[in-house]
C-alpha cells in the first residue's frame, strides 16, 4: 500500500534538545516537503528537497535542518536554536503534476 | 509572491444547509490549485484540484469547486452538508513555473462546523 508515513505521532522536547522528526515515502515521488502547522496560521513550508541529496529553504527554516540521503527518506532535525517548536508538522511528497501532493498523518511536537 | 486568503475563519451551517468556502489567490499566471480538508490531529486530504480545462472542478465527497479567474477565485461549494464534514478546510496554489514550482502555498484554513 503506497502512503507517507511520518513517526513518532507525538514527540516531546526538552529546553536546548534536539530532535528528528521522520518522513518516508513508498510513492516513488521525487520530491518532499516539511511543513509547519500552528492554529490560525494555515501551513508554512520549512524546506523542501526536489531530488536526492539536494534541498532548499522554505519560508520559515531558522531552527531547522534536513537530510536526503534516500529518496524515500527526509527527516528533519528541530535544533535548539528554535525557539518556539511546539507545533504541528506535517511531510508531504509529490508535486503540481496529475498526482498531486500526498501527506503524512503529522507529528506533535511539544516542549516540556 | 503568491499568496491565498481564505476570508472565513469559521463557518457554522446546519446539517442538509449548502456550503460555500471562498478562496483567492494572488498570482500573475495560472496557478495549480488545491482543496484539502484536514480533522483534528490528523494529516491533509486532498478534496480536489484544478491544472486547466475545465472551470468546474468535481472532488470527493461531493465536494466541487469554480476556478473564476477574473476574481481569482477558486471557492468549494457543497449542497447539502453532512455532520462528517465538519473539520478545516485549506486552500492551496502552487507556481506552475519559476523558482517557486512545486511548492505549495496555503491560505490560513477555515473551520466548518456542522449543527445537527
Amino acid at each position: 500500500d503506497g502512503g507517507i508515513t511520518q513517526s513518532p505521532k507525538y514527540l516531546f522536547r526538552k529546553e536546548g534538545q534536539n530532535v528528528t522528526l521522520s518522513c518516508e515515502q513508498n510513492l516513488n515521488h521525487d520530491a518532499m516537503y516539511w511543513y509547519r502547522q500552528d492554529p490560525g496560521q494555515g501551513l508554512r513550508l520549512i524546506y523542501y528537497s526536489q531530488i536526492v541529496n539536494d534541498f532548499q529553504k522554505g519560508d520559515i527554516a531558522e531552527g531547522y535542518s534536513v537530510s536526503r540521503e534516500k529518496k524515500e527518506s527526509f527527516p528533519l532535525t528541530v535544533t535548539s536554536a528554535q525557539k518556539n517548536p511546539t507545533a504541528f508538522y506535517l511531510c508531504a511528497t509529490g508535486g503540481a503534476s496529475n498526482y498531486g501532493y500526498t501527506f503524512g498523518s503529522g507529528t506533535r511536537l511539544t516542549v516540556v | 509572491a503568491q499568496s491565498v486568503t481564505q476570508p472565513d475563519i469559521h463557518i457554522t451551517v446546519s446539517e442538509g444547509a449548502s456550503l460555500e468556502l471562498r478562496c483567492n489567490y494572488s498570482y500573475g499566471a495560472t496557478p495549480y490549485l488545491f482543496w484539502y480538508v484536514q480533522s483534528p490531529g490528523q494529516g491533509l486530504q486532498l478534496l480536489l484540484k484544478y491544472f486547466s480545462g475545465d472551470t468546474l472542478v468535481q472532488g470527493i465527497k461531493g465536494f466541487e469547486a469554480e476556478f473564476k479567474r477574473s476574481q481569482s477565485s477558486f471557492n468549494l461549494r457543497k449542497p447539502s452538508v453532512h455532520w462528517s464534514d465538519a473539520a478545516e478546510y485549506f486552500c492551496a496554489v502552487v507556481d506552475a513555473g519559476g523558482t517557486s514550482y512545486g511548492k505549495l502555498t496555503f491560505g490560513q484554513g477555515t473551520i466548518l462546523t456542522v449543527h445537527p
